[in-house]
């Protein structure tokens, strides 16, 4: 089946630092990835929608200056967590569309987050 | 904005027992899909939902979408201990709309031995 990987699976940074984490299809072209954050025992909650040579859409009370969103290819999209604090530990997940297969959503395998 | 309510949060059954979980609406989705996911890992796709009433198997999984597209279940029968793991209803927005999916709030399976 279709598979979605991220990169790191996880990274440990300091406070202040920025970090990438990077979302790729790897046997089918995503127009769309979404990306979404889950802190433990919760839901996933939609972060931002990542448009492929576009800009990126927001969720309402995401900042978009603090969590930049960068999709220059069909098959990657990153998302730069910019001057991180310990607040923002956390497991981040990416998913991707597979289009022109019923637009079937493929999850990646997330990374985890940690800020010191 | 949307919200999916999902039920039970957190089930503790025996081995062999059957499983129900269900997840309402106050909106009307496109596609309702349901994800396992394991600690440390991301979801994966169980069973996706594409029409109103839809009766949908897989092994030992069983969802149906509601008629009003509101609302939707899923029955796990004869539960092994591999099936721990929480359980997320999703509902997708039309394809116009983003797509996007809403997840519920999850259903966290234990089963004993």
């Amino acid at each position: 089946g279709a598979v979605v990987s991220q990169h790191p699976s996880w990274v440990i940074c300091k406070s202040g630092t920025s970090v990438k984490i990077e979302c790729r299809s790897l046997d089918f072209q995503a127009t769309t990835m979404f990306w979404y954050r889950q802190f433990p025992k919760q839901s996933l909650m939609l972060m931002a929608t990542s448009n492929e040579g576009s800009k990126a859409t927001y969720e309402q009370g995401v900042e978009k200056d603090k969590f930049l969103i960068n999709h220059a290819s069909l098959t990657l999209s990153t998302l730069t967590v910019t001057s991180a604090h310990p607040e923002d530990s956390s497991f981040y997940i990416c998913s991707a569309r597979a289009e022109g297969s019923g637009n079937t959503i493929y999850f990646g395998e997330g990374s985890w987050l940690t800020v010191v | 904005g949307q919200q999916l309510n999902q039920s039970p949060q957190s089930m503790f059954i025996q081995e062999g027992e059957d499983v129900s979980m269900n997840c309402t609406s106050s909106s009307i989705f496109n596609t309702w899909l349901w994800y396992k996911q394991d600690p440390g890992e991301g979801p994966v796709l169980l069973i996706a939902l594409y029409k109103a009433g839809e009766l949908t198997s897989n092994g030992r999984l069983t969802a149906q979408f509601g008629i009003t597209r509101k609302d939707s279940f899923l029955n796990i029968s004869a539960s092994i201990p591999s099936d721990v793991g929480i359980y997320f209803c999703a509902g997708q927005l039309l394809y116009n709309q983003g797509g996007k999916l809403i997840f519920g709030q999850g259903t966290e399976l234990s089963v004993k031995p």
